[in-house]
């Protein structure tokens, strides 16, 4: 049962334009989603959070929009760097567990 | 601090030999984890303790074992290897179960079992 997904497999965009990463959920119980970026033969880092409560966390050139209607979150980051190429994890703690959308990789061309 | 740390990064087993991947962390956390990711897939847990000598059963748990004897270690076991059992394996820490602490990842562990 897949309850955090990301339906875009691959997102492509160019150096210094926006990359939008999308995550759906289906569990109402969720009240915290995190986004993970993982480098080819390293682990996942965390990178950027929010809380339920909230609608939009900024840090830096990265912006995560929740809409808890929909339950459908984003992530924006602006400009895209080549360094952001990484896959993009979406998240959300579940008890003891979080869990994991499939990912979506990012290619940011020069 | 070296965080979480894995080894070995790439293994290859034959069909129904054992071993054991080992995870280490060094933040004293309280919430260690196995995950699986196969190719296209999201991580699935495997297992994960909330403490030392507390372990449970994740999402697919079948195949393997674990312990926790001590904070610092949480080593995952293959008693006997299937080729279903290919997959990347990452072991992850956290301090608590509070929503707003994030997992940390260890590297993780290629297997591969032809």
């Amino acid at each position: 049962d897949q309850q955090v997904k990301q339906n875009s497999p691959s997102l492509s965009v160019q150096e210094g334009r926006i990359s939008i990463l999308n995550c759906d959920y289906t569990n109402s119980m969720f009240d915290y989603f995190l986004w993970y970026k993982k480098y080819p033969a390293e682990g996942p880092t965390f990178l950027i959070s929010i809380s339920s409560i909230k609608d939009k966390n900024e840090d830096g050139r990265f912006t995560v929009f929740l809409n808890k209607s929909a339950k459908h979150l984003s992530l924006h980051i602006v400009p895209s760097q080549p360094g952001d190429s990484a896959v993009y994890f979406c998240a959300a703690p579940l008890g003891n567990d979080m869990r994991f959308g499939a990912g979506t990789r990012l290619t940011v061309k020069p | 601090n070296a965080g979480v740390t894995q080894t070995p990064k790439f293994r290859i087993l034959k069909i129904g030999q054992s071993m054991t991947l080992q995870c280490t962390q060094d933040m004293n956390h309280n919430y260690m984890y196995w995950y699986r990711q196969d190719p296209g897939m999201g991580l699935k847990l495997i297992y994960y303790s909330v403490g030392a000598g507390i372990t449970d059963k994740g999402e697919v748990p079948n195949g393997y074992n674990v312990s926790r004897s001590t904070t610092e270690d949480f080593p995952l076991r293959l008693e006997l290897a299937a080729p279903s059992q290919t997959s990347v394996y990452f072991c992850a820490s956290r301090r608590s179960r509070v929503a707003y602490n994030e997992q940390f990842f260890g590297p993780g562990t290629r297997l591969t079992v032809l």
